[in-house]
């Protein structure tokens, strides 16, 4: 069983229309979540990162994290064409300094 | 940005073959890893360092060895290759903030 869950497998938006990802952790040592962004024939690339409750936001690209229920989300206003990619949440165990764990990861379609 | 260079960028090999990914980072960042990426798996863990002469087995170690010889160069190994290990491999350094900044992959195709 994957031990980190992401949905939708896939996600289709209109361009300026709000897009939401979810990741779930189905382990209770996972500590710190990361969110990974690769475009088509590209390497992954770091988008945001999430290590406390509550909310982060940059820019257009909001995270959220709830610890006790190990469960974090991604949304993206006002979605751009350039935002089309596949979507990856990390996570790291407690004590387990330097390994990451990632989901299948989340398509996203923004269409123009 | 930090900087991970891997080579080859495309590989074709035979089944039983040898193979030897290079993985060069210039960062100074102690960890290293090698990751395949397949449909369906997704990116799962082969072996990661944490500094010269280390070695740490990840998820999927069955087939793969892997050396770290300096600070900054990070091989994995195929000795008998076979056509389960047609992957897409990304090594990747990690910073202190446990960032990961991968190379552009190698491609391997193993017939």
């Amino acid at each position: 069983q994957q031990k980190v869950q992401q949905s939708p497998e896939s996600l289709i938006v209109p361009e300026g229309g709000m897009a939401s990802l979810n990741c779930t952790s189905s382990d209770r040592n996972v500590d710190y979540f990361w969110w990974y962004r690769q475009h088509s024939g590209k390497s992954p690339k770091m988008l945001m990162s999430i290590f406390s409750n509550g909310e982060k936001e940059e820019g257009r690209f909001t995270v959220h994290l709830n610890k006790a229920s190990l469960h974090t989300s991604l949304h993206i206003r006002d979605s751009q064409p350039s935002d089309s990619a596949l979507y990856l949440c990390a996570a790291s165990m407690t004590g387990n300094t330097g390994k990451l764990i990632f989901g299948l990861g989340t398509t996203l379609q923004v269409q123009p | 940005e930090a900087a991970v260079t891997q080579s080859p960028r495309n590989k074709v090999t035979v089944t039983g073959g040898n193979v030897t990914l290079s993985c060069r980072q210039t960062n100074s960042h102690n960890y290293m890893y090698w990751y395949r990426q397949d449909t369906g798996h997704g990116l799962r863990l082969i072996h990661y360092s944490y500094g010269a002469g280390n070695l740490q087995i990840g998820d999927v170690p069955d087939g793969y060895k892997a050396t770290r010889t300096t600070q900054e160069d990070f091989f994995l190994l195929l000795e008998l290759a076979s056509p389960s290990q047609t992957s897409l491999y990304f090594c990747a350094s990690m910073d202190w903030g446990e960032t990961l900044y991968f190379g552009s992959g190698t491609r391997l195709t193993v017939l």
